[in-house]
């Protein structure tokens, strides 16, 4: 399986900021995702990461709130933009290197509190 | 749509009981089945998984069958440590669906005391 580091690990923001959530992967993946794990709460799917082309969002997702980068098949970033409390969670890349249905890996994701 | 439904938390154990964690699923197409598990401060990990019905995956001692008939995935373990305090996510992937997506349910805590 792969190898997934994502920085920072966590992070206190303050509202009307932007944070920029990096994932690298130890080899080439086709698929990569990003999650949002809020708290007590299971995770939700915010997009698909493309690579060479614009990201797939989730409804209720928009790519000016949650703009994600991702210029090659081992790294992505999703930016938090003009944070506010209420985007206070945990934020999760994953990837896939299998099949289709093949099972997701996770980083150890991104603890962000935005005061 | 897919949807996954499993029992609510906190479920609170001592060590050596058995654990059965309920997890149910609807589903339009021939799902792939997982259970993944959070420990405090990490990410999340594969645990098991299943592809088929009838399908066992098996992983440290926990087991959950793909049973078509009643569509469900329940978690079991026969003897709980303190060690597997954690977070236990249900999931399934619809081969039928768009590429690659995880539909998870809501999360059982797991609670294993002395």
């Amino acid at each position: 399986s792969a190898v997934i580091s994502q920085k920072p690990s966590r992070d206190i923001c303050q509202r009307g900021t932007s944070l920029t959530i990096q994932c690298q992967v130890d080899s080439q993946v086709t698929m990569m995702f990003w999650y949002r794990q809020q708290p007590g709460q299971s995770l939700t799917l915010i997009a698909t990461a493309n690579q060479g082309s614009e990201a797939t969002y989730e409804s209720g997702f928009v790519i000016d709130k949650f703009p994600i980068s991702r210029p090659n098949l081992t790294f992505s970033t999703l930016t938090v933009s003009n944070m506010s409390p209420e985007d206070s969670s945990i934020y999760l890349c994953s990837v896939r290197t299998g099949g289709e249905n093949s099972p997701l890996h996770f980083g150890n994701g991104t603890r962000l509190t935005v005061t | 749509g897919n949807s996954v439904t499993q029992m609510e938390g906190p479920v609170t154990l001592s060590e050596e009981a058995f654990l059965t964690i309920n997890c149910t699923y609807t589903a339009t197409g021939y799902p792939s089945l997982f259970w993944y598990v959070q420990y405090p401060g990490e990410g999340l990990q594969l645990l098991l998984k299943a592809t088929k019905a009838d399908d066992k995956g098996s992983n440290k001692g926990f087991e959950a069958t793909y049973r078509k008939e009643t569509t469900s995935f329940h978690l079991e373990k026969g003897s709980v440590q303190v060690s597997d305090s954690a977070v236990y996510f249900c999931a399934l992937s619809d081969r039928t669906g768009t590429a690659s997506k995880l539909t998870f349910g809501t999360g059982t805590r797991l609670q294993v005391t002395l």
